[in-house]
């Protein structure tokens, strides 16, 4: 059965601090790997990966794939307390565009 | 260009009745689905469509129906609503080229629905 874990399912930081969220996946027909932060609302996109070792970096936030290793991080440098969100990864597999989804780390960061 | 829309944004009802969640999205993808996200247990794919024409059951489908009325336009039906379908759905919409996807998957703004 695919499935995709992440860890820690919490984390409470404060400001400044640099946190690395995991993912991990066991997913038959691997197509790539999405990260999306999650604040009150619908789940809004960050990052797409589809090779191994390419890191993808917006602003103060990282990713990275290992596809023989099977997972992911996701980097938050110098974090602020905008930055206080549900962080979900996502597996697309399939032809179709199917996502399997995480159980998401909900990230605090504190003044 | 409203993205993906969803309505309504809240909805309680009774055990026993039904209702239609509507989607809609303006960005010409062809492909649609419908998730549900419950407390500590991550978006679950309810149904999708990979086009217009096609629907498909995805990890929970059971208790609701949907409809590809449209290129534009995917709902979600529960027939006989219970408890355990209280939770918030959302509707995404993606792009596939020659059955591939390609492009992230866009999410509307969620229906919070809860049964009595």
């Amino acid at each position: 059965e695919d499935k995709v874990v992440q860890s820690p399912l919490s984390l409470v930081v404060h400001e400044g601090d640099t946190v690395t969220l995991n993912c991990s996946y066991e997913v038959t027909n691997f197509r790539s790997l999405l990260w999306y932060k999650q604040e009150k609302k619908a789940p809004t996109f960050l990052f797409m990966l589809t090779s191994s070792g390419i890191e993808k970096k917006s602003g103060r936030l990282s990713s990275i794939l290992d596809k023989k290793e099977l997972f992911s991080i996701l980097n938050i440098t110098a974090t602020q307390t905008g930055d206080s969100a549900i962080y979900l990864c996502a597996v697309l597999r399939g032809s179709q565009g199917n996502l399997i989804f995480g159980k998401g780390t909900k990230l605090s960061v504190k003044p | 260009n409203a993205g993906v829309t969803q309505t309504p944004k809240f909805q309680v009802l009774k055990t026993g009745q039904s209702m239609t969640l509507q989607c809609a999205q303006d960005m010409n993808h062809n492909s649609m689905y419908w998730y549900r996200q419950d407390p500590g247990m991550g978006l679950r794919l309810i149904y999708y469509s990979a086009s217009e024409g096609t629907t498909d059951k995805g990890e929970v489908p059971n208790g609701y129906n949907v409809s590809r009325l449209n290129k534009r336009e995917f709902s979600l039906r529960l027939e006989s609503a219970a408890p355990s379908q209280t939770s918030v759905y959302f509707c995404a919409s993606s792009y596939l080229l020659s059955g591939r996807a390609t492009d992230t998957q866009y999410f509307g703004p969620g229906t919070r629905l809860t049964v009595l």
